[in-house]
């Protein structure tokens, strides 16, 4: 069962552009959340991640939002960089569970 | 510091066949957690190994199966290959167990390609 849903297979911006990544969960038990980016033949790494204590988490030209009535967050990305291009995973975690979205692959165009 | 590493990074197996897959964590790590990642499924959660004993275990079958030791190494084996086990396997340590505290480091995962 997909407990971490990431809708969108794909998304392309321009550069210098706001990306928004979404992602919709369905257990309300989740109260960490953690976004992650991958370049092909790296694993992935560690970008951001937000309590369910809080809405929003911000950290250089990443933020997170987190909407816990909707099961909902999202990534934003401003401006949007060529280098930002990955896939990017978002995650919940409960106690000791944590569950992955299929991923976005974003794509910044010069 | 060395990141985690794991071995073999490629990997071509025939059904039926078995394989083991290894993953050394980041030195002082003492938790290891290995995933499945497939097109369309993103990563899936196989298991979690914390001071040598399997915290959780994810929806897989019995084929799938881990150990870790006491250097905090894991091996991850599945036994009688089918086709859909072709996937990238990912290994992540963290100093602790899974929970927000620790952050998860991954290795650039085992391409395993069952023909």
């Amino acid at each position: 069962d997909q407990q971490v849903k990431q809708n969108s297979p794909s998304l392309s911006v321009q550069e210098g552009r706001i990306s928004i990544l979404n992602c919709d969960y369905t257990n309300s038990m989740f109260d960490y959340f953690l976004w992650y980016k991958k370049y092909p033949a790296e694993g992935p790494t560690f970008l951001i991640s937000i309590s369910s204590i809080k809405d929003k988490n911000e950290d250089g030209r990443f933020t997170v939002f987190l909407n816990k009535s909707a099961k909902h967050l999202s990534l934003h990305i401003v401006p949007s960089q060529p280098g930002d291009s990955a896939v990017y995973f978002c995650a919940a975690s409960a106690n000791n569970d944590m569950r992955f979205g299929a991923g976005t692959r974003l794509t910044v165009k010069p | 510091k060395a990141g985690v590493t794991q071995t073999p990074r490629y990997l071509i197996k025939t059904r039926g066949q078995q394989v083991t897959l290894s993953c050394s964590p980041i030195s002082g790590h003492r938790s290891v957690s290995w995933y499945q990642q497939t097109p369309g499924q993103g990563l899936q959660f196989l298991f979690e190994y914390f001071s040598e004993t399997q915290r959780n275990k994810g929806n897989f079958p019995g084929r799938f199966s881990g150990r870790q030791f006491s250097n905090s190494r894991s091996e991850m084996n599945v036994s009688t290959l089918e086709l859909g086990d072709s996937a990238l396997y990912l290994c992540a340590s963290s100093l602790g167990p899974i929970n927000r505290e620790y952050e998860q480091y991954f290795g650039p995962g085992t391409r395993l390609t069952v023909t």
